[in-house]
């Protein structure tokens, strides 16, 4: 079935440090990859997408990079600041069976002063 | 600002006792998702609906099920609670079907003793 995986479940960072999640899906007809953010206590929130016509994507200090032809793509946050901390999920959209968007396992983010 | 409203943020139920989680939203979305998060499992889609009445199983739809009256209710039903349903449930909705933003509520979390 379809499949999301997400690397590393957790990570922390220096204050002004790069972090950097993967992901990998198994269904090579998607073409929708979104990322979102969950502080304590929310739900989440979308942070940033992108589609499969597009290798990169930047917003800021966010940017996501998708590879087709490995099925990966990542989300990099430059310059981390302390409210950078959360858990982040990564999502592909698998076309077959209807359109689903499956989650990765999530990521919980440290930014450390 | 749009809204995706969770009627119980935290409930304790016994086994076999019927659970109702409710979710509105103010947006006006034709789209509403149950999901529900549990640690190192991410978000496992449950149920979810493209239209009032209508309703699709997700990854996940053993032991659950949802209605859906009205357009901005989307209703998860637990007809006999077990111990394993034990976690957090996220409702979401978007206008979208196919590469929409998913706007979350703030969560329910279920424990079942």
């Amino acid at each position: 079935g379809e499949n999301v995986e997400q690397h590393p479940s957790t990570l922390s960072v220096q204050e002004g440090d790069s972090a950097v999640i993967k992901c990998t899906y198994s269904d090579s007809a998607s073409n929708y990859f979104p990322w979102y953010k969950q502080e304590l206590g929310k739900g989440p929130q979308l942070i940033i997408d992108i589609r499969s016509n597009v290798g990169e994507k930047k917003d800021q200090r966010i940017a996501v990079t998708l590879n087709k032809t490995a099925k990966h793509f990542s989300l990099h946050i430059t310059e981390t600041q302390p409210e950078d901390s959360a858990v982040y999920f990564c999502a592909a959209l698998f076309t077959g069976g209807g359109n689903k968007l499956t989650f990765g396992t999530g990521t919980q983010l440290k930014v450390e002063l | 600002d749009v809204k995706v409203t969770q009627s119980s943020r935290y409930l304790v139920k016994r086994t076999g006792e019927k659970v109702f989680l409710e979710c509105v939203q103010d947006m006006d979305h034709e789209n509403m998702f149950w999901y529900r998060q549990d640690p190192g499992l991410g978000l496992r889609l449950i149920y979810f609906s493209y239209d009032v009445k209508m309703k699709e199983k997700g990854d996940i739809p053993e032991g659950y099920s949802v209605s859906r009256e009205k357009k901005e209710r989307f209703s998860l039903i637990l007809e006999s609670a077990s111990t394993n349903q034990t976690s957090m449930y996220l409702c979401a909705s978007s206008a979208d079907q196919i590469t929409g933003e998913l706007f979350f509520g703030e969560g329910s979390r279920l424990t079942v003793l």
